[in-house]
């Protein structure tokens, strides 16, 4: 059972746009900043957003991170067959004391 | 560029020993901080270890594992005993980045070793 709740898995057609939720409370997401990783099995995580909604370099502005409260969200704009993958949220808890993630979404692009 | 390779994964039998290593290359090995993270079958990822100036573990592997480094040779350690089926994940080592751990996340991440406890 993971500490952030993730949708199992979210689709939608090339082009379209998809949206992935991560709830956590208050010791999580509330109080610290939550970042975002796609991951092909097989293959390193790759950053995508960190404190909450900037971009590392070379991650195109098409992805986008937000939170409010105690979730966080992941928008993916334009969506190609490349962006399917397992994405991830984590951030820090600041009553466990240790980085927690979500379960992971598989995002289909039929 | 930034590369974290993992080996050392493989078969092992409930109650032994494994040593897993993560050679880093392309940065200041020196200057960061690292984490473990696993991924069980079908699971979410799930913090394992951590060091920096000091070690730190998630209580489901304390006393079994210590992570350990290499400065000199750009390596990082997980060694892990009296292992247990439900440690059977996939294991990534992460480089850490963030000022504090109030936005601590990973700019890199291995590809992963698998780690099977079967008898």
């Amino acid at each position: 059972q993971s500490v952030l709740t993730q949708p199992p898995s979210v689709s939608a057609a090339p082009g379209q746009k998809v949206t992935i939720s991560c709830s956590g409370s208050s010791p999580n997401i509330g109080d610290n900043y939550v970042s975002w990783y796609q991951h092909l099995p097989g293959t390193a995580p790759k950053l995508l957003i960190y404190d909450n909604n900037k971009r590392p370099s070379g991650i195109p502005d098409r992805i986008s991170g937000s939170k409010s409260g105690t979730s966080a969200t992941l928008g993916i704009t334009g969506l190609q067959t490349g962006d399917e993958a397992d994405y991830h949220c984590g951030t820090w808890d600041s009553s466990l004391s240790i980085v927690v993630f979500g379960g992971g979404t598989k995002l289909t692009v039929l | 560029e930034v590369q974290l390779v993992e080996s050392g994964g493989g078969l092992v039998q409930p109650g032994g020993s494994l040593g897993l290593s993560c050679a880093a290359s392309g940065f200041s090995f020196s200057s960061y901080a690292f984490h473990w993270v696993r991924q069980a079958p079908g699971k979410g990822l799930e913090y394992v270890s951590a060091i920096g100036g000091t070690t730190y573990y998630a209580d489901s592997v304390k006393g079994r594992f210590t992570i350990s480094r290499d400065n000199s040779k750009n390596t990082l350690y997980l060694q892990m005993g009296s292992l247990r089926a439900e440690d059977t994940a996939v294991y990534y080592c992460a480089r850490v980045a963030g000022q504090t751990v109030t936005n601590l996340h990973f700019d890199y991440w291995g590809q992963g070793t698998l780690v099977t406890v079967s008898s």
